[in-house]
């Protein structure tokens, strides 16, 4: 039973590019977190999903930044036209959201440099 | 506010100490994580726990509901150890709030 997979492990984009990242939960999880590292900072809460739903995107920022986890596939963080100051460890973790059990298992994270 | 706080948060250790990490969180959590962070960044889940004393080898996690506190306990240290720990509170909204993590070095 692989674990949460995350790609890619490392993403370098310049100002203005978009960044794509994806994360493929542990098989039988149905619920998607995202968290964001920034340098020399603790990890922050961005986005909570189930299958095609959006459960709690209060720690988005409110521009160029949206989540998806459709039905078929793994979930995708969109970065666009990025900014240096998105440059951060970006991780996932899956869940299998029952309520006897919900505990939540890391993927690697994706590490995005923006030059 | 959901808060979560950590101490200390630098630690250092000669190899074989008892090793203990605190954790204080505020009201209305449902579970508390323990997670481990070494130099190339992955994150492991050590503990989750809502109630009483998890061990797993060298490692216990305990957790005390009325004083809104949790504790790390690393026995028998070894420079393999050296990580940082993070401890992270589940609230209702099933999203986890991260504490500032403590930087564990253990000396040989």
């Amino acid at each position: 039973n692989a674990g949460v997979m995350q790609n890619p492990r490392h993403l370098v984009r310049r100002r203005g590019q978009e960044a794509r990242l994806r994360c493929s939960p542990m098989k039988g999880h149905s619920h998607v977190y995202w968290y964001r590292q920034l340098p020399e900072e603790g990890l922050k809460f961005m986005v909570y999903l189930q299958k095609e739903n959006i459960i709690d995107e209060s720690g988005m920022p409110k521009e160029r930044f949206s989540a998806e986890f459709p039905k078929e596939g793994p979930s995708i963080l969109r970065i666009q036209q990025v900014v240096r100051g998105d440059s951060a460890a970006y991780f996932c973790a899956s869940s299998p959201g029952t309520r006897d059990y919900n505990e939540q298992f890391f993927g690697p994270g994706t590490r995005l440099t923006v030059l | 506010k959901n808060e979560v706080e950590q101490s200390p948060q630098n630690l250092t250790a000669q190899e074989g100490e008892f090793i203990t990490i605190n954790c204080s969180y505020s009201v209305g959590i449902s579970a508390l994580h323990w997670l481990q962070q070494h130099p190339g960044g992955g994150i492991v889940s050590l503990f989750m726990l809502s109630s009483g004393k998890k061990k797993h080898g060298r490692l216990i996690a305990t957790i005390n509901i009325q004083e809104k506190h949790s504790s790390l306990h690393i026995t028998a240290s070894h420079p393999r150890d050296s990580a940082v720990y993070i401890c992270a509170a589940l609230y209702n909204t099933d999203k986890l709030i991260f504490g500032t993590g403590t930087r564990l070095q253990v000396f040989p």
